[in-house]
């Protein structure tokens, strides 16, 4: 089966600070990875998405980066936080070749103070 | 782009009452996913719809892709204290290359009160 893993559960971070948050899959090849961000009040928000090695899409401009230096991991990185980027980020993944269905990781509560 | 619209924001019931929530849209979407999220953790995948009309069941919950394409519905029954949580819809429409990229409902808040 597969499983999806997303670390550290929970970060506090002063503004100005880097930012390096992992995302791992196992039990499938070729997945399709996405970072979401979830503000308080609900809504998902597509930060990132990827369809292999090396290949990033962003969705919205912002502070954020990510990159996908394995097949089955995925990081989201800024090189200096805003308070704005506080929230609960999302790691998700999807079957390579048209399968809609998306399935998160137990998320990231980042704090930037 | 498209929108999904989720209603309601928010419900408050009774343990052991139904629960109906929906999704609509004004674009044609090819799939539905209704997501539950409890507090502190990631979206679970409660029921996937594919084909117009399917009604599809997981245990007490019930979920239709609407025939014309441009709805959906949840459903909950007899409703217990550990269905609270916050439920997204979510949809891909049929854009060609982009199919994995999915649209999200603002979600509706369940209170389930003993």
């Amino acid at each position: 089966s597969q499983t999806i893993h997303q670390w550290p559960a929970t970060l506090v971070q002063p503004v100005g600070s880097p930012l390096s948050l992992e995302c791992t899959v196992e039990g499938t090849s070729n997945p399709n990875l996405y970072w979401y961000r979830q503000a308080a009040g609900r809504g998902l928000q597509l930060l990132f998405y990827s369809v292999g090695i090396g290949q990033i899409s962003s969705e919205v401009p912002q502070n954020l980066s990510a990159s996908r230096p394995q097949d089955r991991q995925f990081i989201l990185s800024s090189k200096k936080l805003l308070l704005s980027d506080s929230g609960f980020y999302l790691c998700a993944w999807s079957r390579l070749g048209g399968e809609e269905t998306q399935y998160f990781g137990p998320g990231t509560r980042l704090l930037v103070l | 782009g498209q929108q999904l619209n989720q209603s309601p924001q928010s419900m408050f019931i009774q343990e052991g009452e139904d629960v109906s929530m929906n999704c609509t849209s004004s674009s044609i979407f090819n799939t539905w996913l209704w997501y539950k999220q409890d507090p502190g953790e990631g979206p679970v995948l409660l029921i996937a719809l594919y084909k117009a009309g399917e009604l599809t069941s997981n245990g007490r919950l019930t979920a239709q892709f609407g025939i014309t394409r441009k709805d959906s519905f949840l459903n909950i029954s007899a409703s217990i204290p550990s269905d609270v949580g916050i439920y997204f819809c979510a949809g891909t429409v049929n854009s060609g290359g982009s199919n994995y990229k999915l649209t999200f409902g603002k979600g509706t808040l369940l209170t389930v009160n003993p």
